[in-house]
């Protein structure tokens, strides 16, 4: 199993652009979850899924959308990069009935 | 609202016992967990604690939970410089359509040789 997968690890991008990150999961877990990670700030959801075709905000879901066409795949958009979406991405999931998170290892974004 | 809320620096010296605190809100939490950050890698989870239990403890790791302070513990002993981390303390928050986790800001943990 390869577990929590994320796609790119690292991406520059120039404000305005526009950019998609996959998180892929083998493991069949229903829930999966967007956070960012910034210095100080900890981990703030951005939007989660507890299913195919379902997607909810979390606590800072603005300038960001998902989609979740595949239980196995998890994608978070930015439309329109801001500089203050620098950070870095971090994709989870876990199984309906447990807490217990099983993390990516990370999409760190800068944008210029 | 929810929030916990952790202390973001300790330092220790190796071979001594490190102790990480970290307070809660939401009294109906029935997990809490504890999480660690390897530099550059993403959170792995360490250990967690039934609401019902006062104590865990798992190999050099003893978890304590006082409920009616809303008092959660990491205490990890015989500290190796392998251990220097950042260990985030999470609970359930069971607003929404079901329980997401709300994690502590994390507390850096520096092993001294």
């Amino acid at each position: 199993n390869a577990g929590v997968t994320q796609t790119p690890k690292f991406r520059v991008l120039k404000t305005g652009q526009s950019m998609t990150l996959l998180c892929a999961q083998d493991m069949n877990h229903e829930y999966m979850y967007w956070y960012r990670q910034d210095p100080g700030m900890g981990l703030r959801l951005i939007h989660y899924s507890v299913g195919e075709g379902t997607t909810a905000k979390g606590e800072v879901p603005d300038g960001y959308n998902v989609s979740r066409l595949k239980k196995q795949n998890f994608l978070l958009g930015l439309e329109s990069a801001a500089p203050s979406q620098t950070s870095v991405y971090f994709c989870a999931s876990n199984s309906a009935g447990s807490y217990e998170q099983y993390f990516g290892p990370g999409t760190r974004l800068t944008v210029t | 609202g929810e929030d916990v809320e952790q202390s973001l620096f300790l330092s220790v010296r190796e071979g001594d016992s490190s102790v990480i605190n970290c307070t809660y809100t939401d009294s109906s939490s029935t997990y809490l967990y504890w999480y660690k950050q390897e530099p550059g890698a993403g959170l792995q989870l360490l250990t967690y604690i039934f609401s019902n239990m006062d104590m865990k403890q798992d190999q050099r790791l003893t978890v304590l939970l006082n409920k009616k302070d809303k008092h959660l513990s990491l205490r990890i002993a015989d500290t190796q410089t392998g251990d220097s981390a950042i260990y985030f303390c999470a609970e359930v928050n069971y607003g929404g359509s079901q329980g997401n986790l709300i994690f502590g800001k994390g507390t850096k943990l520096s092993v001294k040789p």
